[in-house]
């Protein structure tokens, strides 16, 4: 069974730090899928990343980054320097090959003070 | 560009009344379909998920039901509503083969 922990409920910074959430996976196969959403306020899921378990390249897009590191099954992002606008719950998620399902982590809250 | 409609936004239905929500895809044929619930707290439950017209799969046993009358048509439905129906309903869509799946806007049930 797939497992997904972000164990950080709830991060609050003031703008301009940079903020690191943590995702642990958890899975049998050895081709899988991570990805990261954001949800604003608003409730809608954005899709953010979609990473296969083959490429551990680290990814950079703007003041976003994520970094992948199978050896210790995380799947980490990072927000530099951290705006208002990136206050929203972010969820790390994970699918395996041949699954047409996500299963989401509990999400972790961040909160972007002016 | 694809885009994904739900509605209706909010809804507040009595204990024991129908439920009927609806979620339509446009600019993509063949869609995987899927209905997700997110109570309060946050976590993300998968609820149905739909590979083609009439192909349902069930996630979780409950009070709830799914149905995929057309190619991008995807209906949740109940026949009488309980009390942890309440939830915030997301439904979603992906490309045959690929995994990420897109949302739409989420419609918000208070069960009262």
């Amino acid at each position: 069974a797939q497992k997904v922990t972000q164990a950080q409920t709830e991060i609050s910074v003031v703008e301009k730090e940079d903020v690191t959430l943590d995702c642990v996976y958890e899975t049998r196969d050895t081709t899988y899928y991570l990805f990261w959403y954001k949800q604003p306020p608003s409730g809608e899921l954005v899709f953010l990343i979609r990473r296969n378990s083959f490429d551990e390249q680290n990814e950079i897009s703007g003041r976003y980054s994520w970094n992948f590191q199978k050896s210790t099954s995380s799947f980490n992002f990072t927000i530099t320097a951290s705006q208002v606008v990136d206050s929203a719950v972010y969820f790390c998620a994970l699918s395996e090959a041949g699954d047409y399902k996500l299963s989401f982590g509990a999400g972790t809250t961040v909160t972007v003070r002016a | 560009s694809q885009t994904i409609h739900q509605w209706p936004a909010t809804l507040v239905q009595p204990v024991g009344s129908p439920l009927s929500l609806e979620c339509t895809v446009e600019g993509t044929s063949n869609p995987n379909l899927y209905w997700y619930r997110q109570a309060a707290g946050r976590g993300l439950q998968l609820l149905f998920y739909s590979v083609g017209i009439g192909q349902i799969s069930s996630e979780v046993p409950q009070n709830l039901s799914a149905s995929r009358p057309q190619d991008r048509q995807f209906i949740l439905s109940s026949k009488k509503l309980l009390l942890s129906d309440s939830g915030f309903y997301l439904c979603a869509w992906s490309v045959i083969g690929r995994t990420e799946a897109f949302f739409g806007q989420g419609t918000r049930l208070t069960v009262v």
